[in-house]
């Protein structure tokens, strides 16, 4: 089956600029999952949606960044405006089923770099 | 909220050594503890995961071993191979109030590099 797609792979952006990435994971997969992964770090949750609702997002700076994922299965997760301190890789992950036990896949991330 | 903790950062052996690998975490509802290997700019797989009822799990060369009492959870690579290197990380599933979603809270990560 095809795995996570994620785009772009590398962006290099100005601080204050805006940005988005964009997410489609594998088929069937209810749960989908966006990281942010900070060199030399293991990746820390930003926002987690069921379907295209949000189950957890107490992670997410809100102020700058956003994410939707409206019908279900592609997302899209903005940040506006960025700061140096959001140079990172953009991990999306998802996940077939809600419980605890279901293995989430992974896409090869987005690389953010803010100058 | 939890809290997890993972030693060494780094981890150097030579082929055909064993390589462990350890985690702490701090919620103690946690019963989830899966473990991805990340290899240099790839994306995070799944190697080895292990629920809160078993102690110990082993998929060929590699094990993983859980301590519930005293909230450590570790993995071992037996006959280590240069293919084995890259950076580990383990994770942990704290509880959640509204559902049972698995929410995952990843240690720091391990590099592993193992020489010929």
């Amino acid at each position: 089956e095809a795995g996570v797609a994620q785009s772009p792979r590398y962006k290099i952006i100005e601080k204050r600029q805006s940005v988005a990435f964009w997410c489609n994971p594998i088929s069937g997969h209810a749960t989908l999952y966006w990281y942010q992964q900070i060199l030399g770090q293991g990746p820390k949750l930003l926002i987690q949606f069921q379907n295209n609702g949000v189950v957890d997002d107490s992670q997410l700076p809100k102020d700058r960044f956003s994410a939707e994922r409206l019908k279900g299965v592609d997302s899209t997760l903005k940040i506006q405006p960025a700061k140096l301190e959001d140079s990172a890789v953009y991990l999306c992950a998802s996940s077939l089923g809600t419980g605890r036990y279901n293995e989430q896949f992974f896409g090869p991330g987005t690389r953010l770099t803010v100058l | 909220g939890e809290n997890v903790e993972q030693h060494p950062s780094t981890l150097s052996v030579q082929e055909g050594d064993s390589a462990v690998i350890k985690c702490t975490y701090s919620d103690s509802a946690s019963n989830y503890f899966p473990w991805y290997k990340q290899e240099l700019g790839k994306r995070p797989q799944l190697i080895i995961d292990i629920r809160s009822n078993v102690g110990e799990k082993k998929d060929q060369r590699i094990a993983v071993t859980l301590n519930k009492t005293a909230k450590h959870f570790s993995l071992h690579i037996t006959e280590t191979q240069p293919e084995d290197s890259a950076v580990y990380f383990c994770a942990a599933t704290p509880t959640r109030m509204n559902t049972g979603f698995q929410k995952l809270v990843f240690g720091t990560g391990t590099r592993l590099l193992v020489s010929p």
